[in-house]
């Protein structure tokens, strides 16, 4: 079984609609993390949680709103969207426990597009 | 600033042969990790090796070794005999500080592409 899984991994939507992504991680750890990656650009860090907690929140605009009910899962909750959130969607954890050794696992990704 | 520049957006190895893909940082941070990940074109990003700063020998995993030269700012990933498999995106990442689930700061990436 993969260490970390995100569904759907595809996904198309309309601007006026709601849907969720999520994540889940079978590898014990204690932060998951959300990022974008768009065409030709770094990846942006979007959220951070840590034991369920969110500790970082970096100018994500409120049409994207995290939610982590446990430390396994990581859900990212999408409406009203604009094309140009149209990206790769990536789900990542770390054991929130080894300092800079820290190493985040990530998913296999959303890819989203919004029409 | 960049933290992390990747300076080769595309790069071809013939198979077998070595490869070596650049990666430059910036940090006054004296504790910083490194990180390489590849991304083949399903989309997950796969750990391949971390460098510690105070690491002082280079990093070794498998068929990837990194060069890190600390003076320099540098952290230059070598794949050793490439394989087809091999052909993928791979992405530079340094972490700065020591505690916590920190920032990743990631670079644009290389393509690498390998010729049979």
């Amino acid at each position: 079984e993969t260490g970390v899984t995100q569904t759907p991994r595809h996904l198309v939507m309309g601007m006026t609609n709601k849907k969720s992504l999520k994540c889940e991680q079978h590898l014990g750890h204690n932060a998951m993390y959300w990022y974008k990656q768009s065409a030709k650009k770094p990846l942006e860090l979007m959220f951070v949680y840590s034991l369920e907690e969110r500790v970082e929140n970096n100018s994500v605009p409120s049409r994207f709103s995290p939610e982590c009910p446990n430390s396994s899962h990581l859900f990212l909750h999408l409406h009203t969207l604009q094309p140009e959130d149209s990206a790769l969607y990536l789900c990542a954890s770390s054991s929130g426990l080894a300092g800079n050794r820290e190493t985040q696992y990530f998913g296999p990704g959303t890819r989203l597009l919004v029409l | 600033a960049q933290k992390i520049t990747q300076t080769q957006p595309g790069m071809f190895v013939q198979e077998k042969e070595a490869v070596t893909l650049d990666c430059t940082y910036d940090t006054s941070d004296q504790s910083y990790g490194l990180f390489w990940y590849k991304q083949p074109s399903s989309g997950e990003m796969i750990f391949l090796i971390y460098q510690g700063s105070y690491d002082e020998q280079n990093a070794t995993e498998g068929r990837y070794s990194l060069n890190f030269q600390k003076a320099r700012k540098s952290a230059n990933l070598v794949i050793s005999a490439s394989q087809l498999g091999d052909s993928a995106m791979y992405f530079c990442a340094m972490r700065e500080g020591q505690t916590g689930a920190n920032n990743l700061f990631f670079g644009t990436g290389t393509r690498l592409t390998v010729i049979p």
